[in-house]
């Protein structure tokens, strides 16, 4: 069976310090990747999606970046933080087309 | 652009109540809806998906249906208990939208003892 690995769970972060979390899928492989942000008390916001390594869209302009080095990792990264990059950091993985999302558990970053 | 919309934004009931979650979708040409529970401070776990061929899926006390001409999507919770009490999402994936998930904003669910 698929499964997602996301960490770590829970960082906090000083302003200006750099930033890397991971998530990496088992048990399927070329899957659609995403990273999800969800601030406090707001909706899910997509920053990055990936279909395949090396192939990164961003949804939005911020100051995160993402790479997608071997088919099943997929890492979200920042060169220096900022207090609005506070909040909620969902990774997911999908098939193509009909298939459903799976979540990974999440990752809580505070930046302080 | 497609849209997502949850109403009620929050909702109580009494334990052992049936209740209804209503999910409204704005672009008909949906690939499939997906309802999801978050609890407080974790990731998504999903509850069901339905595709467009389908009108409804079931799984335990939860029961989805979709009606893509109304643009309408339910999720039925039976018997409600404390532990069902989370914030539900709904999502739909469309077929003009590449593989990207446009969510609803959520009803959080509390179901009182």
């Amino acid at each position: 069976s698929q499964t997602i690995h996301q960490w770590p769970a829970t960082l906090v972060q000083p302003v200006g310090s750099p930033l890397s979390l991971e998530c990496t899928v088992e048990g399927t492989s070329n899957p659609n990747l995403y990273w999800y942000r969800q601030a406090a008390g707001r909706g899910l916001q997509l920053l990055f999606y990936s279909v395949g390594i090396g192939q990164i869209s961003s949804e939005v302009p911020q100051n995160l970046s993402a790479s997608r080095p071997q088919d099943r990792q997929f890492i979200l990264s920042s060169k220096k933080l900022l207090l609005s990059d506070s909040g909620f950091y969902l990774c997911a993985w999908s098939g193509a087309g009909r298939y459903g999302y799976t979540f990974g558990s999440g990752t809580r970053l505070t930046v302080v | 652009k497609q849209e997502v919309t949850q109403i009620p934004a929050a909702l109580s009931v009494p334990e052992g109540e049936n209740l209804v979650l209503n999910c409204s979708f704005t672009d008909s040409a949906i690939y499939n809806l997906q309802w999801f529970r978050q609890d407080p401070g974790k990731g998504l776990t999903s509850l069901l998906l339905i595709q467009s061929s389908q009108r409804e899926q079931t799984s335990g006390r939860l029961n989805a249906s979709l009606d893509k001409s109304s643009g309408r999507s339910t999720l039925y919770i039976a018997a409600s208990q404390p532990g069902d009490s989370a914030t539900y999402l709904c999502a739909g994936r469309y077929w003009n939208a590449g593989n990207m998930l446009t969510f609803g904003g959520g009803t959080r669910l509390m179901v009182k003892p």
